[in-house]
């Protein structure tokens, strides 16, 4: 069974630009879960998707935004970038986003200058 | 509100030694989920046990073993007879019912020395 893929795996954007990042759960998934990870901040919940739906957003401006298609592949975006969003960005996918463990992709390193 | 507390920041051992990573957490839902997470310096996140609230039993899986205690709101993580592959970052998490996010804790660094 293919595990949770995450493109790219490296970006360096400028700041004022704007990314994309795209995650593809493992087959059967229904929610998918992107997470920021920094050295000061450590894991910080982002949003939560299930059938398309956001179900849950985390304490983030918003600039972050994501949306998820009706093959469960979820897509994030940031627009403006600024520095301190540089960061590790995680996608994860589960049965259940709740009590069902989170199955986590490598990750785009996502560097702004 | 949920919060997720590992007060040690980074924790070294010699290997072979038995080390305890501690977790403590804060929630008010009476069903929940609790988690830990293993991430090795390749960085994938990798899940290694879940427990929900209404399941107190102390659980071993060859050299991890986990303590679950909702008296004090504790869900330690204990590694026996460390090697140096159990070096990494791990994560307490929990979750509450019907939330749809899970919330990590800051996370232990441990090194384990040949």
């Amino acid at each position: 069974k293919a595990g949770v893929t995450q493109t790219p795996r490296y970006l360096i954007k400028t700041r004022g630009q704007q990314v994309t990042l795209s995650c593809s759960p493992i087959s059967g998934h229904r929610s998918v879960s992107w997470y920021q990870q920094t050295p000061g901040q450590g894991l910080q919940f982002l949003f939560e998707y299930f059938s398309e739906t956001q179900r849950n957003k985390g304490n983030f401006p918003g600039r972050f935004s994501g949306r998820q298609f009706s093959n469960s592949r979820s897509e994030m975006n940031v627009s403006t970038l600024e520095l301190g969003d540089s960061a590790l960005y995680l996608c994860a996918s589960s049965l259940s986003a709740t009590e069902s463990p989170l199955h986590f992709g490598n990750g785009t390193r996502l560097t702004v200058t | 509100a949920q919060k997720v507390t590992q007060a040690q920041t980074e924790i070294s051992v010699v290997e072979k030694e038995d080390v305890t990573l501690d977790c403590v957490y804060e929630t008010r839902d009476t069903t929940y989920y609790l988690f830990w997470y293993k991430q090795p310096p390749s960085g994938e996140l990798v899940f290694l046990i879940r427990r929900n609230s209404f399941d107190e039993q102390n659980e071993i899986s060859g050299r991890y073993s986990w303590n679950f205690q909702k008296s004090t709101s504790s869900f330690n993580f204990t590694i026996t007879a460390s090697q140096v592959v159990d070096s990494a970052v791990y994560f307490c998490a929990l979750s509450e019912a019907g939330g749809f996010k899970t919330i990590f804790g800051a996370g232990t660094r441990l090194f384990v020395k040949a």
